[in-house]
């Protein structure tokens, strides 16, 4: 079974520094990887995400993440960061064997302090 | 372009009501989903209906049941309201199997179990 592990509950970073957050997955072939973000009282908005190719993929809001097959993860970078950017984040997987169907992790939240 | 959409966005319900969330997308997706939100725990599938006419169990269905109503429409009945199912709930829509296949979420549904 598919599996995400976010290991950070909650970060705080300074508006303009950088930020990462981590998601571990465990599947044993090629997953669908992706990053969703929920600022308070909405629903889920895809940042970007993972199918084959490059490694390093590009989203919205200046957010990027790095493919890792040797050590399982799919962390989100962002260099620097912006008081609008406090939400909370959801890694998930999903694969084709799965009916695509996504599994999600528990989430961290961030906060930005000025 | 309303997407996906939810209602009633709030409600609250004793123990023992039963209520009907409805849920509706605009983007001629074949597969739609149920997802529940708890602190703690990121969000958690329901029931999931990969095309019209087909619904299957997540990996929390106990106490929900579903009806895929036509392909735009997808509900979530719960039959006798429980305390443990306070929580918030997304509906989301997904074209599994094209290069995007990311779920597109709905805003939420609020629920209070008294």
């Amino acid at each position: 079974a598919q599996s995400v592990t976010q290991p950070d509950i909650h970060i705080t970073v300074s508006e303009g520094a950088s930020l990462e957050l981590r998601c571990n997955y465990s599947y044993g072939a090629t997953p669908y990887l992706f990053w969703y973000v929920q600022s308070p009282g909405q629903g889920l908005q895809l940042l970007l995400k993972y199918f084959s190719g490059d490694t390093l993929v590009q989203g919205i809001k200046g957010f990027e993440a790095e493919f890792k097959r040797s050590q399982s993860s799919f962390n989100l970078r962002k260099p620097s960061v912006h008081w609008s950017d406090a939400a909370e984040y959801f890694c998930a997987v999903g694969a084709r064997s799965n009916d695509y169907k996504l599994s999600f992790g528990a989430g961290t939240t961030v906060t930005v302090r000025a | 372009n309303a997407g996906v959409t939810q209602t009633p966005k709030f409600q609250v319900l004793k123990t023992g009501q039963s209520m009907t969330l409805q849920c509706a997308q605009d983007m001629n997706h074949n597969s739609m989903y149920w997802y529940r939100q708890d602190p703690g725990m990121g969000l958690r599938l329901i029931y999931y209906s990969a095309s019209e006419g087909t619904t299957d169990k997540g990996e929390v269905p106990n106490g929900y049941n579903v009806s895929r109503l036509n392909k735009r429409e997808f509900s979530l009945r719960l039959e006798s309201a429980a305390p443990s199912q306070t929580s918030v709930y997304f509906c989301a829509s997904s074209q599994p199997g094209l290069p995007t296949g990311e779920l597109f979420f709905g805003e939420g549904s609020r629920l209070t179990v008294l």
